[in-house]
């Protein structure tokens, strides 16, 4: 079974450019997440998606973050202008039922 | 909403001895508590799952109790092996079902 794809893996960019993520769950799975993950902290639920609408984004910096997921599969996480606060890694995951699965993450640096 | 607790941040221990991290949650309502193991630059990946509904459960060197009563739940590894190095993250779903994190356990075992 193939898992949750995300890219670019890595990226490194400048405080106030921009940066997309990009997510491709687990074939069937209505539930997709975004998380993100400060070195030494646990995940931190960014926004949440059944299908393609929102059900939880209350944790997401909306002045600067936004996601979607038009067709109700993949889904891009932006970040516009980024901080150096914002240096993490943004899990994806998605779920069919309770148990969650993550993707490998995109390792951001903004320097 | 649901806030996570857990014990200790890092742990230590001798090859072939046990490991245990305790989790504590706020909502009473939680009723799905998942374990993720986390490998250094990888992605979490469940390696355990309690539901309200039961004690406790078992697979093979893993363990994990819940007490509803005093809202906690604990992992316990046996016979540790270098391999079970890495950083365990406890979870509780709160009353919207949204997912949340322990801030994790760094476990080390040495040989």
């Amino acid at each position: 079974e193939a898992g949750v794809a995300q890219s670019p893996r890595y990226k490194i960019i400048e405080k106030r450019q921009s940066v997309a993520f990009w997510c491709n769950p687990i074939s069937g799975h209505a539930t997709l997440y975004w998380y993100q993950q400060i070195l030494g902290q646990g995940p931190k639920l960014l926004i949440q998606f059944q299908n393609n609408g929102v059900v939880d984004d209350s944790q997401l910096p909306k002045d600067r973050f936004s996601a979607e997921r038009l067709k109700g599969v993949d889904s891009t996480l932006k970040i516009q202008p980024a901080k150096l606060e914002d240096s993490a890694v943004y899990l994806c995951a998605s779920s069919s039922g309770d148990t969650i699965y993550f993707g490998e993450g995109s390792w951001l640096t903004v320097v | 909403g649901e806030n996570v607790e857990q014990h200790p941040s890092t742990l230590s221990v001798q090859e072939g001895d046990s490991a245990v991290i305790k989790c504590t949650y706020s909502d009473s309502a939680s009723n799905y508590f998942p374990w993720y193991k986390q490998e250094l630059g990888k992605r979490p990946q469940l390696i355990i799952d309690i539901r309200s509904n039961v004690g406790e459960k078992k697979d093979q060197r893993i363990a994990v109790t819940l007490n509803k009563t005093a809202k906690h739940f604990s992992l316990h590894i046996t016979e540790t092996q270098p391999e079970d190095s890495a950083v365990y993250f406890c979870a509780a779903t709160d009353s919207w079902g949204k997912l949340q994190f322990g801030a994790g356990t760094q476990v080390v075992v040495t040989p």
